[in-house]
């Protein structure tokens, strides 16, 4: 199992400001990159795919970057509002012997108060 | 068309007995994984599964545990004689193949 890390772990903001987070993957046989957001009783929902080294993203004030040569991604979120609260969760690919598994990081905790 | 469909949504066993979990994935989706979240740590891949194949089961427990996703019903994951460490929630997805995954609302296994 590979790891997947993602800092901060938590991060709390006021409405209106913008903020980013990474991912941080193995850079070696690289295949794909999700972004999910995970919102308190619900379940995981997907923002992106990624699959391109420079790859760029964007959902509404969502975004996201990809850098598969030095392995790590940016999410941004632009004017964070409080229904932007949730966890972020970052999942990569990459494939082996034993096939295409995602694996996810441990997530971005934001939250976001008026 | 519905979502991934999970059930039982809470399930409560005594150590020793048998957990079986249900997830029956979005209409024309043929791969399924199964993922465990335990307190405070994130989502823990367990297995991916085709019709019929398991594809990778690099994060399944060695003993207890087992999935099928056969070419008729849901995908079963089965864990067998329960411990207490086995309480956690255990989330299905589904996709159609190489894409986003579509999450169920997952199932509470708690060990008594």
């Amino acid at each position: 199992i590979l790891n997947v890390e993602q800092s901060p772990q938590s991060l709390h903001v006021q409405e209106g400001d913008s903020t980013n987070f990474t991912c941080s993957f193995p850079s070696s046989n690289f295949y794909a990159l999700h972004w999910y957001r995970w919102e308190t009783a619900k379940s995981p929902e997907a923002l992106f795919v990624m699959t391109l080294n420079g790859d760029e993203k964007k959902k509404g004030r969502i975004s996201a970057t990809l850098n598969t040569k030095e392995g790590y991604s940016y999410l941004y979120i632009k004017g964070s509002q409080p229904e932007d609260s949730a966890t972020y969760l970052c999942a990569f690919i990459q494939p082996s012997n034993s096939g295409y598994a995602l694996n996810f990081g441990k997530g971005t905790s934001l939250l976001v108060t008026p | 068309n519905a979502g991934v469909m999970q059930n039982p949504r809470h399930l409560v066993r005594r150590r020793g007995q048998e957990a079986r979990l249900r997830c029956s994935p979005m209409k024309g989706h043929s791969h399924v994984y199964w993922y465990r979240q335990l307190p405070e740590e994130g989502l823990k891949f367990m297995v991916y599964l085709q019709k019929e194949n398991i594809i990778d089961e690099s994060g399944m427990p060695k003993e207890r545990f087992s999935a099928e996703f056969p070419k008729e019903g849901p995908s079963i994951l089965r864990i067998q004689q329960v411990v207490r460490g086995d309480s956690a929630a255990y989330f299905c997805a589904s996709s159609p193949g190489g894409e986003k995954l579509f999450f169920g609302s997952g199932t509470q296994l708690s060990v008594l």
